[in-house]
């Protein structure tokens, strides 16, 4: 099956920074959603954006998508300590299964 | 409880065991799914239920037995699993299969094959 990829695969900033992960897939998407995972647990729902959408906030996340170069990233502004997480991208087709990438690792250092 | 819940949390089994892991939706979502997540790995669909019935098995050995007996409750029963089927399993449910439906997930079960 086709992957979503996550970059970078790990990240490491100042609590109070901004943090930047992208995610490139392959096929044709409907919607692309990003999920956090705090360490060994559930991934919790974060945003969705919609393949006609090329921007959209959520507080203090921001997601960007470009179709045309298959790739979106995701914003995080001011971080805290408390975002210390993974953070998975998974695109949906047409079909009803979400394709995941392997995830970005993001330390905030307080 | 609310969300998403699954037990146990950790297990430990041997090859020859045979165990079971549950999860339950309080959400009164229509579809549930199974995924394994291992290491540094995307996560890997397993089975897809909607309406109690399966829509998705991707080609997972047949040690691995799903089973939705209603709406809100899945299992996924374990048979003479090897090491490398040693990972996190995940469920999840969503109100309907959809993929832009937001999946809920249960906060896993650690297993690990000896």
């Amino acid at each position: 099956s086709q992957q979503g990829e996550e970059d970078p695969q790990a990240l490491s900033i100042q609590e109070g920074e901004n943090a930047t992960m992208n995610c490139s897939y392959k096929t044709s998407i409907n919607n692309l959603q990003w999920y956090r995972q705090n360490s060994g647990r559930g991934l919790v729902h974060l945003i969705l954006i919609r393949s006609n959408e090329r921007e959209k906030h959520s507080g203090r996340l921001r997601v960007t998508l470009d179709t045309s170069k298959k790739s979106s990233s995701l914003l995080i502004t001011a971080s805290r300590a408390a975002d210390t997480a993974s953070y998975f991208c998974a695109g949906g087709d047409s079909n009803y299964q979400l394709i995941w990438g392997a995830g970005t690792k993001l330390i905030i250092k307080p | 409880e609310t969300g998403v819940t699954q037990t146990p949390r950790h297990l430990v089994m041997g090859m020859t065991n045979k165990k079971s892991l549950k999860c339950e939706q309080h959400l009164g979502h229509n579809a549930m799914y199974w995924y394994k997540q291992s290491a540094k790995k995307p996560l890997e669909l397993m089975f897809v239920y909607s309406l109690e019935e399966r829509v998705e098995n991707n080609s997972v050995p047949s040690r691995f037995s799903p089973e939705c007996p209603n709406s809100s409750h899945l299992f996924l029963h374990l048979h003479t699993l090897q090491p490398e089927d040693s990972a996190l399993y995940l469920c999840a449910s969503s109100q309907r299969l959809a993929i832009q439906n937001e999946q809920f997930f249960g906060p896993g079960t650690r297993l690990t094959v000896l």
